[in-house]
């Protein structure tokens, strides 16, 4: 089954720019989207199609994805995008997951 | 403003099925534009998809729980159900309802999400 793969937990200082990777066989070959899910809360579709943004996402948040890697990147980040993000993606007709990252604002 | 809710028992026996239903407000379910998918996630860890149905009936299942699920929609109620036999503990989980749009298999994404609801298979 097709895999994608994060690292566990990314930190980042209030400010600075996190990036996070999503690690798939031939992801670039796919869309990616990525979700943003709070504690206690759903996700929330943050990017979808690789780069675009929902209605209503600061535009500090961007998507790129090219070879095996799809990229999350929060510019000048801030304290309230503390949370677990996940990539997403489709094999085939299945929906896959990544394995998730908490950012942590220091 | 589109919302969707889950409702359905919090607890479930061993061996039996896991009955779940959400419900759509604000938008016709019967819109071709868009899809509808269960997602789960067990306490502390991510999310797995589960499996969508079109407004048409097709539906689309995770290989991994194929032969346990059943997805079906009632357009007259605006509502999706979902349908899993044989629970575990394994099956234990948030189970988050949520509306996709784009093309499956592609550019598809979920942009609309319930509040979830957390099941427990326990005798």
């Amino acid at each position: 089954s097709y895999e994608l793969t994060q690292p566990p937990s990314v930190s980042v200082s209030p400010g600075q720019t996190a990036s996070i990777t999503c690690s798939g066989d031939k992801l670039g070959d796919k869309y990616a989207c990525w979700y943003q899910q709070k504690p206690g809360q759903s996700p929330v579709l943050v990017i979808y199609q690789d780069s675009k943004r929902p209605s209503g996402i600061p535009e500090r948040f961007s998507g790129s994805n090219s070879g095996n890697t799809a990229t999350l990147t929060i510019s000048g980040t801030q304290a309230l995008d503390e949370a677990d993000y996940y990539c997403q993606a489709w094999d085939s007709s299945t929906g896959v997951f990544g394995t998730g990252t908490k950012v942590t604002v220091l | 403003q589109v919302q969707l809710q889950e409702s359905g028992p919090g607890l479930v026996k061993p061996s039996q099925t896991l009955s779940l239903t959400c419900t759509v407000s604000g938008a016709s379910i019967s819109s071709s534009s868009y899809y509808w998918s269960w997602i789960r996630q067990p306490a502390g860890e991510g999310l797995e998809w589960i499996g969508l149905i079109y407004t048409g009936g097709r539906t689309n299942y995770n290989p991994s729980l194929k032969s346990r699920v059943t997805i079906s929609v009632d357009t007259s109620k605006n509502q999706f159900s979902l349908k899993l036999n044989s629970v575990t503990a394994a099956d234990t989980a948030a189970y988050y309802c949520a509306r996709g749009f784009g093309t499956t298999g592609t550019t598809g994404a979920f942009d609309i999400w319930g509040q979830g609801t957390m099941v427990t298979v326990s005798s």
